[in-house]
C-alpha cells in the first residue's frame, strides 16, 4: 500500500508570495488533516477535511484555506506569505479520525 | 480551550535506562494516540487508547491510559538508542479534534 505523498518536499517563497501544497492520502482514507510543525509551537492542527468536506479547523488566520478532492487528494494553500510561516507542513491521512498516516511534509521557507 | 500538556520536554539517558512521558489534559478525551517522530522524520502512529485505565504493551514500550482518561503515558525499559526521537501525544477531544502534545524528546547515550 502507498503511504501518502506530498509535494513538493521543499519550497523557497518571498513574503507576500503565495503558495500551493499538495497531499495524496492512502487510498481509502477519507479523511486528511493539515499540521504545522516549527521548533517552537511544536505540531499544531490546521484543518482537517473529509469527504470534499471541511470538518475541522485550527486557529489559524484566513491565509490559510485548504480543500478536498473527490478522490481524497487535498491541497491547502497559504496566501500573504510572512516569515512566521516558514515551517514543515504535515499531511496525515486516516480512514477516520483513527490511525493517521503522515506524509514526509513540505519544508516552507519564506525569505 | 483544549489543551495537551506534555512533560518533560526533553530527556537525555544512558542506554538501559528507563523513560517516561506523561500527557495530561484538563478535559476528558475521547481516546489518545502516540506518535514517534525520529530526526528530520515525520511522525508514526505507535499506539491508540480508547478505554478508561487501558494498558497496552508493545515489546519494550507501555501504554496507559488513566481512569478518568484525562492523562497518559508512554514508559520505555531499557532504552536503546533506536529509541531516540520526539515522542508526542494526541488527544482526541469530542471524538472530533485531535491536540497533540509538545512532545517529549528523547536522547540516549551508547
Amino acid at each position: 500500500k502507498a503511504g501518502v505523498t506530498q509535494t513538493p518536499r521543499y519550497l523557497i517563497k518571498t513574503r507576500g508570495q503565495q503558495v500551493t501544497l499538495s497531499c495524496s492520502p492512502i487510498s481509502g482514507h477519507r479523511s486528511v488533516s493539515w499540521y504545522q510543525q516549527t521548533p517552537g509551537q511544536g505540531l499544531q492542527f490546521l484543518f482537517e477535511y473529509f469527504s470534499e468536506t471541511q470538518r475541522n479547523k485550527g486557529n489559524f488566520p484566513g491565509r490559510f484555506s485548504g480543500r478536498q478532492f473527490s478522490n481524497s487528494r487535498s491541497e491547502m494553500n497559504v496566501s500573504t506569505l510572512e516569515l512566521g510561516d516558514s515551517a514543515l507542513y504535515l499531511c496525515a491521512s486516516s480512514w477516520d479520525r483513527n490511525e493517521q498516516f503522515f506524509g514526509p511534509g513540505t519544508r516552507l521557507t519564506v525569505l | 480551550g483544549q489543551q495537551v500538556m506534555q512533560i518533560p520536554q526533553y530527556q537525555h539517558v544512558q542506554e538501559g535506562e528507563d523513560f517516561t512521558t506523561y500527557c495530561n489534559s484538563s478535559t476528558t478525551l475521547s481516546n489518545i494516540q502516540w506518535y514517534k517522530q525520529r530526526p528530520g522524520g515525520h511522525p508514526v502512529f505507535l499506539i491508540q487508547l480508547v478505554k478508561s485505565g487501558e494498558v497496552k504493551k508493545q515489546k519494550r514500550l507501555t501504554f496507559q491510559f488513566g481512569e478518568a482518561k484525562k492523562n497518559s503515558s508512554l514508559h520505555i525499559t531499557a532504552t536503546q538508542t533506536t529509541d531516540v526521537g520526539t515522542y508526542f501525544c494526541a488527544g482526541l477531544y469530542n471524538f472530533n479534534k485531535f491536540y497533540f502534545g509538545s512532545g517529549t524528546k528523547l536522547n540516549v547515550k551508547p
